[in-house]
């Protein structure tokens, strides 16, 4: 079946380190976006993908990197530069054309830094 | 204030109760979104419009673009349907990506 998959679900990491979490997907969609989750809060764009070896900022990029060598994959890796970091991380996928049709969600990676 | 405002933020009912969540925009869109969270994280897609009414099963989605609303109700509401719902618009300016709003919890119980 056809997804998105985002590893791992838990991640622990020391403050300081740089930590990468990880989503692919086979449906064969074009772009590509990573989200971040707050308690009341609605999910923020961190970056965006919609082509491969192309991406754009989104509302809350600082601190945060990423890439698109592939089109299946499309990693987040949250640096030490990013103040507040511990949160839920989702990841998701749309076919692109103007209006976003299919958006398909992951689980989730739940980030937590000590 | 945020361009995506849904009402209520929480919501209990008795399994049968008819539910109903509201999401109200400030901007021109292309289309909405409904959004179905568990509360392990992940997220379905429910529905998308861009105008007038879908049914899946027991949900039902409206979405009136002149007043700039929509509705997501639940018939014969059961525990299962107990998840956050979030509404999602693509704003008619950059349909690169979709405003969120904040979530509408909502909790059936037995």
């Amino acid at each position: 079946d056809g997804g998105i998959t985002q590893s791992p679900k838990y991640l622990f990491r020391k403050e300081g380190q740089n930590v990468t979490l990880s989503c692919e997907q086979n449906l064969n969609h074009d772009a590509m976006y990573w989200y971040r989750q707050d308690p009341g809060q609605g999910l923020r764009l961190i970056y965006y993908s919609q082509i491969v070896n192309d991406f754009q900022k989104g509302d809350i990029a600082e601190g945060y990197s990423v890439s698109r060598e592939k089109k299946e994959s499309f990693p987040l890796t949250v640096t030490s530069a990013q103040k507040n970091p511990t949160a839920f991380y989702l990841c998701a996928s749309s076919t692109t054309g103007g209006v976003i049709y299919g958006y398909t969600f992951g689980s989730g990676t739940r980030l937590t830094v000590v | 204030k945020n361009e995506v405002e849904q009402s209520p933020q929480n919501l209990t009912a008795q399994e049968g109760e008819f539910i109903t969540i509201n999401c109200s925009y400030s901007v021109g869109i292309s289309a909405l979104h409904w959004l179905q969270q568990h509360p392990g994280g992940g997220i379905v897609s429910l529905f998308m419009l861009s105008s007038g009414k879908k049914k899946h099963g027991r949900l039902i989605a409206t979405i009136n673009i002149q007043e700039k609303h929509s509705s997501l109700h639940i018939t014969a509401s059961h525990p299962r349907d107990s998840a956050v719902y979030i509404c999602a618009v693509v704003a008619q300016r950059n349909t690169d990506k979709l405003i969120f709003g904040t979530g509408t919890r909502l909790q059936v119980f037995p």
